[in-house]
């Protein structure tokens, strides 16, 4: 099985831009689409970026997904910082019977 | 609008069983396959179990694999997760996830999720 790895934390002001990054220990991280969540205190995780770099309908386009395999990881980042972006957001990507969130990373806008 | 409504958490002593239930509406709940994910308090998401849209095949993370059994009823648009033998461990909130679609499960909308815990 494979990890993913986040910084446990990244701080910014706002309107700032601001990229969190998703390290694939084993196996490449273009084979296997990845996903990112948001979860804000207290409430279920939402659904930022699917499929690499795809925002659902409603996600503004602040928030962008990308991925690098010379360092097999994903990049999310997030343009214009607002403080309502302040929350946890995780990694995810899956192989043929296991899926993977990375252990998150909160964003503090400040 | 995608709604999921799990339930069936509660307190449970360390080797029980508890049965969750998570209704789904507001898509073609036969047409997507579905995700238990669980998060222990104040910790990350870790992916629990999978089932495919027909119910024919089943993933499971290793910490649940011969205790947990992920199950669908797809006549009553429900998904169901049985914890057997449970631990101080599995203590978590539990999340049904909808999959993106039929051919890649990842998880796309969540649910507010049940809570377990495992206690003496």
């Amino acid at each position: 099985n494979f990890m993913l790895t986040q910084p446990h934390s990244v701080s910014e002001s706002p309107g700032k831009t601001v990229t969190i990054s998703c390290t694939r220990s084993s196996g490449s991280i273009a084979s296997n689409f990845v996903q990112w969540y948001q979860q804000r205190p207290g409430s279920s995780p939402t659904t930022v970026i699917y499929e690499d770099n795809q925002r659902p309908s409603g996600v503004p386009d602040r928030f962008s997904g990308s991925i690098d395999s010379s360092s097999n990881s994903a990049s999310l980042t997030i343009s214009g910082l607002k403080t309502e972006d302040e929350a946890d957001y995780y990694c995810h990507s899956y192989d043929s019977s296991n899926q993977v969130f990375g252990g998150g990373t909160k964003l503090t806008v400040l | 609008e995608v709604q999921l409504l799990e339930s069936g958490g509660g307190l449970v002593q360390p080797g029980g069983s508890l049965r969750l239930s998570c209704a789904a509406s507001g898509f073609i709940f036969s047409s997507y396959g579905m995700n238990w994910v669980r998060q222990a308090p104040g910790k990350g998401l870790e992916w629990v179990s999978v089932i495919t849209a027909s119910g024919g095949t089943t993933y499971y993370a290793d910490s649940v694999k011969g205790r947990f059994t992920v199950s669908r009823d797809n006549s009553k648009n429900t998904l169901y997760l049985q914890m057997n033998s449970l631990r101080a461990e599995d203590t978590a909130l539990y999340y049904c996830a909808k999959g993106l679609r039929n051919s890649l499960a990842v998880p796309d909308y969540w649910g507010q999720g049940t809570l377990v815990t495992v206690s003496s």
